[in-house]
């Protein structure tokens, strides 16, 4: 069965950093684009970054040069480093696999607040 | 960016009856290959996305035939011939012709 198991979550202050994790099972982990997705309280989906097989990374303008896409094959696991969280970065955070997102997993919450 | 437009934004349905959302896109969802990757996902309160049907009109494994998706270009429906309790949730589209730029559309929530 495929899976996604989302991680790292937290409340954190303004201008801090916190590191998502997303652990996968169940498919060929390398041969697949990943994405993350945010969905803020009450609101819709916003893509957020993604990266393709060769670890090409992508960021929506919202968080160029704040967040940060990687991916570590060996331990089927992606990741997305967040810093300079500003409060409409709050957030749950899913990631889901293939450029197609065919499969999300059940995300983690970040909450940027003093 | 692509801007994916649904409509309507709420849905009240009624039981064995059928139902439609549409989802517009600003550019052509006709990719290179040929192919339109465009997806219908339904979101239960409090869970996450589960995709329903991809590439329009094809259904994922485990749907119920009552769910159908047509559409090309720019212009796509999802309809459901005979909305069931376990329908209720938000419906949204979202167009991966243009990853790494995934786009989504508002949402659609239907309520019976």
């Amino acid at each position: 069965e495929v899976q996604l198991l989302e991680s790292g979550g937290g409340l954190v202050q303004p201008g801090g950093s916190l590191r998502l994790s997303c652990a996968a099972s169940g498919f060929t982990f390398t041969i697949f684009d990943m994405n993350w997705v945010r969905q803020a309280p009450g609101k819709g989906l916003e893509w957020v970054s993604g990266i393709s097989v060769d670890g090409t990374t992508y960021y929506a303008d919202s968080v160029k040069g704040r967040f940060t896409i990687s991916r570590d094959n060996s331990k089927n696991t992606l990741y997305l480093q967040m810093s300079s969280l500003r409060a409409e970065d709050t957030a749950l955070y899913y990631c889901a696999k293939g450029g197609w997102c065919d499969v999300w997993g059940q995300g983690t919450t970040v909450t940027v607040s003093s | 960016d692509v801007v994916m437009t649904q409509s309507p934004l709420s849905l009240p349905v009624i039981l064995g009856q059928p139902a439609s959302i549409s989802c517009r896109s600003s550019q052509s969802l006709v990719h290179i290959d040929g192919n339109t990757y465009l997806n219908w996902f339904h979101q239960r309160p409090g869970q996450s996305p589960r995709r329903l049907i991809y590439m329009a009109s094809n259904r994922d494994s485990g749907v119920p035939d009552r769910f159908s998706g047509s559409g090309s270009g720019t212009d796509f429906t999802l309809k459901i011939s005979r909305v069931e309790a376990e329908d209720v949730g938000v419906y949204f589209c979202m167009q991966a012709t243009h990853w790494p730029l995934l786009t989504f559309g508002g949402g659609t929530k239907v309520e019976i």
